[in-house]
């Protein structure tokens, strides 16, 4: 069974603290990616990888980071957390070759920012 | 650009009422498309999807058919239960010349089924 796990459900964080979001996936997967999901607004892609110390920004970048030293592990960052950033975080992984473009979701992590 | 466009909801139905819910994207030729689901407190799974042109979908009593000519993948079902509430993203792929690719996402579309 294909499984994305999250570090945390749920994160309670100060302004300016740095945040670390972790992402793993037991599927093998190439290509891993991080979303925020806000009310109204669906998800918004932040980073992608698709592959190991590869990245790519995705429409909303600003304000976050990510790393990716092993193919099953992909983190977020957030270098100062801000109030603005408190939402749910998603993260996905999918294989992204032969056509199969499905992807896996984890179960989230809704950050608060205080 | 690419992007996806949802009916807004919520969308509040009666057990065993028929679902409707619509999509519609802007996509330059014929991208895969998708519907994922997000029930309360989890992560969001895949539904259904199409890979081409008049394709239908289906899962779960749940179908969506590729239309090129109205650029729309609507969601369908029969008979909806309690347990179908939950939130609906409709999503395209849009694929890079690196050979990458990307989900572009819908709004969502909130249903809620009562007894």
């Amino acid at each position: 069974d294909v499984k994305v796990t999250q570090s945390s459900r749920y994160l309670v964080k100060r302004t300016g603290e740095k945040v670390f979001l972790e992402c793993v996936q037991d599927m093998d997967h190439e290509n891993m990616f991080w979303y925020r999901q806000d009310p109204g607004l669906g998800l918004r892609l932040i980073y992608f990888s698709y592959d190991v110390k590869m990245k790519e920004k995705g429409d909303i970048p600003e304000g976050y980071s990510v790393s990716r030293e092993k193919k099953e592990r992909f983190s977020l960052i957030l270098e100062s957390a801000s109030t603005n950033q408190t939402s749910m975080y998603l993260c996905a992984s999918s294989p992204g070759q032969g056509g199969n473009y499905e992807q896996y979701f984890g179960p989230g992590t809704r950050l608060t920012v205080t | 650009g690419n992007s996806v466009t949802q009916m807004e909801g919520p969308v509040t139905l009666s057990e065993e009422a028929f679902l409707t819910i619509n999509c519609t994207y802007t996509a330059t030729g014929y991208p895969s498309l998708f519907w994922y689901v997000q029930y309360p407190g989890e992560g969001l799974q895949l539904l259904l999807k199409a890979t081409k042109a008049d394709d239908k979908g289906s899962n779960k009593g749940f179908e969506a058919t590729y239309r090129k000519e109205t650029t729309s993948f609507h969601l369908e079902k029969g008979s909806v239960q309690v347990s179908d509430s939950a939130v609906y993203f409709c999503a395209l792929i849009r694929m890079f010349s690196g050979g990458y690719n990307k989900l572009i996402f819908g709004a969502g579309t909130r249903l809620a089924v009562h007894p």
